[in-house]
C-alpha cells in the first residue's frame, strides 16, 4: 500500500518558520494538498494542488512539490497554527485517497 | 452558505447496525463527489471512499471495501454510511467532505463529524 510518511511532530517559535514533510515513492509526480486540523474541529484545506492556496488562508502558509519529500512550510508562525497537518494525495490505479501519518505542530 | 451537516452522535452495540448521514447545502449537491474519512481516537485521517450523489457511482478505499456501504439519496441532498454489524473497532469520528475540481479535486468542505462508540 502508498504510504505517505510525515514527521510526528514539529516544534517551533512564534514568529520563526515551520516546515512540514511529506515523504512518498513518487511523490513529485502527484497533486499533494495539505489539511489544518485542530482539536476538536474538523480539518480545514490549507494548501491544493502543491502550491496553491483555497481563499481565505493566510500568504503564511506555502506548499512545494519539486521533489521527495513535498512541503508545507508556514511562515512568520502564530500560536494559532498550532494544530495536526496532514499531507494526502489521490493513488490512480487503485483510485483512491491517501492521508498522511500527520504531523503535530507546537508553538513554542 | 455552502456547508455539510452531519447526524448526531450514536452509541451501539458490537454486531448492531448503523447507518449516518451528511447533508449539503448551498450548493448543486447532485455534482460534486463526496468523501468519507474515519478517524479513530486519537489517530489521523483515513479516506475510506467517495461517492458521487448524481448518479451514486462509488469508490471505496481498499481497506474499507466490503466493510462498509455508501449511499446517496439525491432528492434529499444527502449521503450515508451505513455498518451492517458493527465492530469495537469502528469506534471513531467520521467526517463526510466535498471534493472539489476546482481545488484540484482537494476537500475544500468539511462536515463536523459524527462520533460513533461501538461497545463490546
Amino acid at each position: 500500500s502508498y504510504v505517505l510518511t510525515q514527521p510526528p511532530s514539529v516544534s517551533v517559535a512564534p514568529g520563526q518558520t515551520a516546515t512540514i514533510t511529506c515523504g512518498g515513492d513518487n511523490i513529485a509526480n502527484k497533486s499533494v494538498h495539505w489539511y489544518q486540523q485542530k482539536p476538536g474541529q474538523a480539518p480545514v484545506l490549507v494548501v491544493y494542488d502543491d502550491t496553491d492556496r483555497p481563499s481565505g488562508i493566510p500568504e503564511r502558509f506555502s506548499g512545494s512539490n519539486s521533489g521527495n519529500p513535498a512541503t508545507l512550510t508556514i511562515s512568520r508562525v502564530e500560536a494559532g497554527d498550532e494544530a495536526d497537518y496532514y499531507c494526502q494525495v489521490w493513488r490512480s490505479g487503485t483510485d483512491h485517497y491517501v492521508f498522511g501519518t500527520g504531523t503535530k505542530v507546537t508553538v513554542l | 452558505e455552502v456547508q455539510l451537516v452531519q447526524s448526531g452522535a450514536e452509541v451501539k452495540k458490537a454486531g448492531e447496525s448503523l447507518k449516518i448521514s451528511c447533508k449539503g447545502s448551498g450548493y448543486n449537491f447532485n455534482m460534486y463527489w463526496i468523501a468519507w474519512v474515519r478517524q479513530m481516537p486519537g489517530k489521523g485521517l483515513e479516506c475510506m471512499g467517495i461517492i458521487y450523489p448524481g448518479d451514486s457511482d462509488i469508490t471505496y478505499s481498499p481497506s474499507f471495501r466490503g466493510q462498509v456501504t455508501f449511499s446517496a439519496d439525491k432528492s434529499i441532498s444527502t449521503v450515508s454510511l451505513h455498518w451492517n454489524s458493527l465492530k469495537a473497532s469502528d469506534t471513531a469520528m467520521y467526517f463526510c467532505a466535498r471534493r472539489d475540481l476546482a481545488v484540484d479535486d482537494a476537500f475544500d468542505i468539511w462536515g463536523p463529524g459524527t462520533w460513533v462508540t461501538v461497545s463490546s
